[in-house]
């Protein structure tokens, strides 16, 4: 269980362009998802909390308007790249927090996807 | 606020012998700890985790680590190493901090395994 994808797995983008990547929890709901952004040969790095059906919570330097956050449903997260540029080029990885199962709530475990690899030219 | 170092960001070692990678972390909080390894253009797998109750704990694929609160260390062994486990390893904090979790990562540790 607490299985999640991402879709695309690789994306090429000309500058100035928009890049959709999704996020989805297949066999649970996640009420809570993460973005994560990571450098070559560097860790991860939050991005934004994803909150099921209210505004993401950004970290600090994470421009809002550029990377747009979307919780719409219980089981998928959107992350935009608007107008993306080579400096936005890295690779993005989302996560949400695994289910507690019969008890309710959630651990403070989190599974993540596989990445998605986003080149702009 | 809370931190992880990962002192070593490439551990070269020979197929068979035994490894560790170390973590040390920093806390105001309680905090839960975890180790996941990334093979090359994928995403993160939880190997093992530690969130309360006996201090080793064991993963997935051969692997343990020990937590020690005193030394604030969580170091990640393998008696025996295989060429499959040459990958990134990353050591994560869980801490609760304005009502929300919030996980720190380190900067990771390139294991790679010689033939």
């Amino acid at each position: 269980g607490a299985v999640v994808s991402q879709h695309p797995s690789r994306v090429i983008c000309k500058s100035g362009t928009s890049v959709k990547i999704e996020c989805r929890s297949l066999d649970f709901q996640a009420t809570t998802m993460f973005w994560y952004r990571q450098f070559p040969k560097k860790s991860l790095m939050l991005m934004a909390t994803s909150n099921e059906g209210s505004k993401a919570t950004y970290e600090q330097g994470v421009e809002k308007d550029k990377f747009l956050i979307n919780h719409a449903s219980l089981t998928l997260s959107t992350l935009t790249v608007t107008s993306a540029h080579p400096e936005d080029s890295s690779f993005y990885i989302c996560s949400a927090r695994a289910p507690r199962g019969k008890t309710g709530g959630f651990t403070d475990t989190q599974y993540f996807g596989p990445g998605t690899r986003l080149t702009v030219l | 606020a809370q931190s992880v170092t990962q002192l070593d960001s490439q551990v070269p070692v020979f197929e068979e012998a035994p490894v560790e990678l170390r973590c040390n972390y920093s806390s105001s909080v309680s905090v839960y700890l975890f180790w996941y390894v990334q093979y090359p253009n994928q995403g993160l797998q939880l190997l093992l985790k530690y969130l309360s109750g006996s201090t080793l704990v064991k993963g997935i694929n051969g692997f343990e680590a020990e937590f020690n609160k005193s030394q604030t260390s969580f170091h990640l062994r393998k008696p025996s190493v295989h060429i499959s486990d040459t990958a990134e390893y990353f050591c994560a904090v869980s801490a609760h901090s304005g009502g929300y979790q919030k996980v720190t990562f380190g900067t990771g540790t390139k294991l790679q395994v010689i033939p």
